[in-house]
């Protein structure tokens, strides 16, 4: 089975920290991503990676930053914290796709951010 | 451009009676299509997904869902609802058009299950 982990189930930061979140996957796939999602606004997407020490912008990555300097890790870097990213915090990985394969997004568990 | 509405924010049934989940997408080409299950405080599980070929989907938990292109629908069912199916449901869509961005999702903004005893 795909294992996607992420560092922390729950974190309490203030604003204008340093904020980062881990995600490691176990499955050797090229493509990881970072949602977040909000009550209401289903899951949006904040960057993904589709290798390393690649990165694109999603929907919405004001804010944020990544960095992927390893295949199976990629981070989420929020570089001063504000109160609005309070959020639940996603991340997915899926293998690269072959000739007439559709493959599937795995989710970790999710990390719930609260910024005081 | 591609996006998902789930219509119904919530959807309350009893026990034993069948559930239906809304989704409705729009995509530039074909879509493939995916639904999602997130239980509280959990990450999302991959329930089941429509790429092409028979409309009816079958998944885990003995979901399924139905793909209509014509009403451009792909609604979740469940034929008799159990209380452990009380979830928050995300459907999600692809452009099945290969491109650099191929494997971004666009998700509804998801619909809350309440299956009674």
């Amino acid at each position: 089975d795909v294992k996607v982990t992420q560092s922390s189930r729950y974190l309490v930061k203030r604003t204008g920290e340093k904020v980062f979140l881990e995600c490691v996957q176990d499955m050797d796939h090229e493509n990881m991503f970072w949602y977040r999602q909000d009550p209401g606004l289903g899951l949006r997407l904040i960057y993904f990676s589709y290798d390393v020490k690649m990165k694109e912008k999603g929907d919405i990555p004001e804010g944020y930053s990544v960095s992927r300097e390893k295949k199976e890790r990629f981070s989420l870097i929020l570089e001063s914290a504000s109160t609005n990213q309070t959020s639940m915090y996603l991340c997915a990985s899926i293998l690269g796709g072959t000739s007439g394969r559709v493959n599937t997004q795995y989710f970790g568990p999710g990390t719930r951010l609260t910024v005081l | 451009a591609q996006s998902v509405a789930q219509p119904e924010d919530q959807v309350n049934v009893a026990e034993g009676n069948p559930l239906t989940v809304k989704c409705t997408y729009s995509v530039s080409g074909n879509p493939y299509l995916f639904w999602y299950v997130q239980y509280p405080n959990r990450g999302l599980q991959f329930l089941l997904k429509y790429i092409t070929g028979d409309n009816l989907v079958k998944g885990s938990y003995g979901f399924e869902a139905e793909f209509n292109k014509s009403q451009t629908s792909f609604h979740l069912k469940k034929p008799s609802a159990l209380v452990s199916d009380s979830a928050l449901y995300f459907c999600a869509v692809r452009d099945a058009r290969p491109s650099s961005n191929d494997y971004k999702l666009s998700f509804g903004a998801g619909t809350t299950v309440t299956v009674r005893a």
